[in-house]
């Protein structure tokens, strides 16, 4: 068990364009979680999916971001139409219920 | 609704000297607390947890945090403080033992530098 993975570390990307991260869980945990972290503030929380139903969305999550969990393994975020403000470190979790939630290193995208 | 206030953007101790993180939570019963540890260009990690049984909880690498709910309060410490502690800290909070929750709502993170 290698942990949680997310791929890419780093994004770089200009305004207007979409992006895609993913996140690989630890193989044994159902729920997924996905959370935002801008520059000196605590990670937000901005969806869960247990398998691969989605339970719960921040209003944070606009109508520009999607998660998907299509096999109840991996799951992926993107962003369309990128905008400045979404430059933030992209964090995702993994647990097995509601026991502990394990961190990825996260994804930080810069939009320029 | 939840939320947890971390006193203290940025503390700085001695090398030895004792740590103290100061957080105060918002619940209207009382709530599963949570310390988290960041070190750079890593992902969070679990320093501890409290969920209603002794409210003095110990922790990993010698941290541990007191639970005081006539001050809504769950302060991190460490007795002596070592160069390998520098790193971000956030205090958080999620649900309670009357309502399970699977988010995790954190504070705004408190960074710790040691000094030699």
């Amino acid at each position: 068990d290698t942990g949680v993975s997310q791929d890419p570390r780093h994004k770089i990307t200009k305004r207007g364009q979409n992006v895609t991260f993913r996140c690989d869980p630890i193989s044994e945990h159902n729920r997924l979680y996905w959370y935002r972290q801008t520059l000196g503030q605590g990670p937000e929380f901005l969806t869960y999916f247990q398998n691969e139903a989605q339970l719960e969305k921040s209003r944070l999550l606009s109508d520009r971001f999607s998660a998907e969990r299509p096999k109840g393994s991996f799951s992926t975020l993107e962003i369309q139409r990128t905008e400045q403000g979404d430059s933030a470190m992209y964090l995702c979790a993994s647990s097995w219920n509601l026991g502990e939630q394990f961190f990825g290193p996260g994804t930080r995208l810069t939009v320029l | 609704a939840q939320s947890v206030t971390q006193l203290g953007s940025h503390v700085s101790v001695s090398e030895g000297a004792l740590v103290l993180l100061r957080c105060n939570y918002s619940s209207s019963v009382p709530p599963y607390l949570f310390w988290y540890v960041q070190y750079p260009n890593q992902g969070l990690q679990l320093l501890l947890k409290y969920t209603s049984a002794a409210t003095l909880v110990k922790g990993i690498n010698g941290f541990e945090a007191e639970f005081k709910k006539s001050e809504t309060s769950f302060h991190l410490t460490k007795p002596s403080a070592h160069m390998s502690d520098a790193a971000e800290y956030f205090c958080a909070v999620s649900g309670s033992e009357y309502s399970s929750a699977s988010k995790i709502i954190f504070g705004s993170g408190t960074r710790l530098s040691i000094r030699p």
